[in-house]
This record gives structure tokens, C-alpha cells and sequence, in this order.
């Protein structure tokens, strides 16, 4: 079956204090892996898309790594404004379009 | 104004009635999708529709209909609402050329 867990839930970081969120996933041939961010209140809002083992993608303070088994959502030197909820999802090469979400991790950053 | 709007933003109905929820798009794609959002869940599949003519079930189906009235315009329908109905409802258009999903900015829906 296929399946996505973040880790962890929540994470409290200072602001400046780097950390990593956590995506791994079980999936019959990956055809992508996507990041979002959720702010309370509204409908998630597209971070990153990654293919293949090895890939990273960045912006701004975010760095999204792939590996076989696994993403990891960098951020670096976060500020206040990077609270928010971070969705990663999945995608099989079925060609149906749906994508497999995670429970999400809830990022808060104090200043 | 925004890409994918949802219409009612709010909305606290009884249960047995029957309620629609309106998903509209400006960004001229084929692709549009049903999800829902419980906590501790995730986000749902609960329809998707590759054209106007192209209707399919996701996985949490059972309860819900959907209509696609045209290219931009796509509802869902709760035809008897329940309590366990009760969750936020997102729309997302995907033009068929990439794999990215936009999202509307949901309904927030409360059956009593």
C-alpha cells in the first residue's frame, strides 16, 4: 500500500535555528514528490516538486532533497514567517493524478 | 483575483440535508480534483475529472457526487450530509502538461 509519514508532527525552532522535517514514503514507482505549505486558514501552496534520487530543489531559506526512500525539507536560518503546516505528498505512475499526502509537520518559529 | 476560488468558504448545515460546494478556475486547466482534510489525516482524494466529459472516483467517494459543468467549473455534492462529512474541502487544477496541483483555498464544512 502505498503510504507517506512525516516526522516530526510539530517542531519549535528559534528563529535562526536550522533544522530538517522529514518525509519518507512507500510507493510502487515514484513519479514525484511534492512539498507544500499550509497556513491556517487556506488551501495548501505549491513548494517544490522532485523526481529522482539525488534531486534537491531550493528557495529562499527551503532546500528539498529525494533519496530512495525519503525527502528532507531543509530550512535554514528560519524566521517567524516560515510558521506554517508542510505537506509532502507523492505521486504513482498510474496517470490518475492523485497524490498521497503525509499528515504534514507543523513548523512554529519564535523570534 | 485568485486562480481557484471555492464557494461558500463557511458553511454549517444539518444533517440529511444536501449541500454543494462550488470550485471555479481562471488558470485554464483540463485537470481538476475533490479533496478532503481531516487532522491527523491528511488530504483525501475524493474525485478527479481530466475534462469535462471525464468523471473518476478516488478513494473516499461514498457519500459524494461531483459535476463538471464545464472546463472551469467543477462541484461537489454532499446529497444527505452526515457529522462524519464534517472537514475542510479543497479543489486543485493540474494543467495535464505537469505534475503540480494548485489548490483553492477550501470550505470549511460543519454538519450538525
Amino acid at each position: 500500500e502505498d503510504q507517506v509519514t512525516q516526522s516530526p508532527e510539530a517542531l519549535r525552532l528559534q528563529e535562526g535555528e536550522s533544522s530538517s522535517l522529514n518525509c519518507s514514503y512507500t510507493v510502487s514507482g515514484l513519479r514525484g514528490l511534492f512539498w507544500y505549505r499550509q497556513d491556517p486558514g487556506k488551501g495548501p501552496e505549491f513548494l517544490f516538486t522532485l523526481y529522482s534520487a539525488g534531486e534537491e530543489k531550493e528557495k529562499e531559506r527551503l532546500k528539498a532533497t529525494l533519496t530512495k526512500k525519503e525527502s528532507f525539507l531543509h530550512i535554514t536560518a528560519p524566521k517567524p514567517e516560515d510558521s506554517a503546516t508542510y505537506l509532502c505528498a507523492v505521486q504513482a505512475p498510474s496517470n490518475t493524478g492523485k497524490l498521497i499526502f503525509g499528515q504534514g509537520t507543523t513548523l512554529q518559529v519564535k523570534p | 483575483d485568485a486562480d481557484v476560488t471555492q464557494t461558500p468558504r463557511n458553511r454549517i448545515t444539518k444533517t440529511g440535508k444536501r449541500i454543494m460546494l462550488e470550485c471555479s478556475q481562471t488558470k485554464g486547466h483540463d485537470r481538476m480534483y475533490w479533496y478532503r482534510q481531516d487532522p491527523g489525516l491528511g488530504l483525501r482524494l475524493i474525485y478527479y475529472s481530466f475534462d469535462v466529459k471525464d468523471i473518476n472516483k478516488g478513494e473516499i467517494s461514498d457519500g459524494y457526487s461531483v459535476s463538471r459543468q464545464a472546463q472551469a467549473k467543477f462541484s461537489l455534492s454532499l446529497e444527505s450530509a452526515i457529522p462524519n462529512q464534517t472537514a475542510l474541502y479543497f479543489c486543485a487544477t493540474q494543467t495535464g502538461l505537469t505534475d503540480t496541483q494548485y489548490f483553492g483555498p477550501g470550505t470549511r464544512l460543519t454538519v450538525l
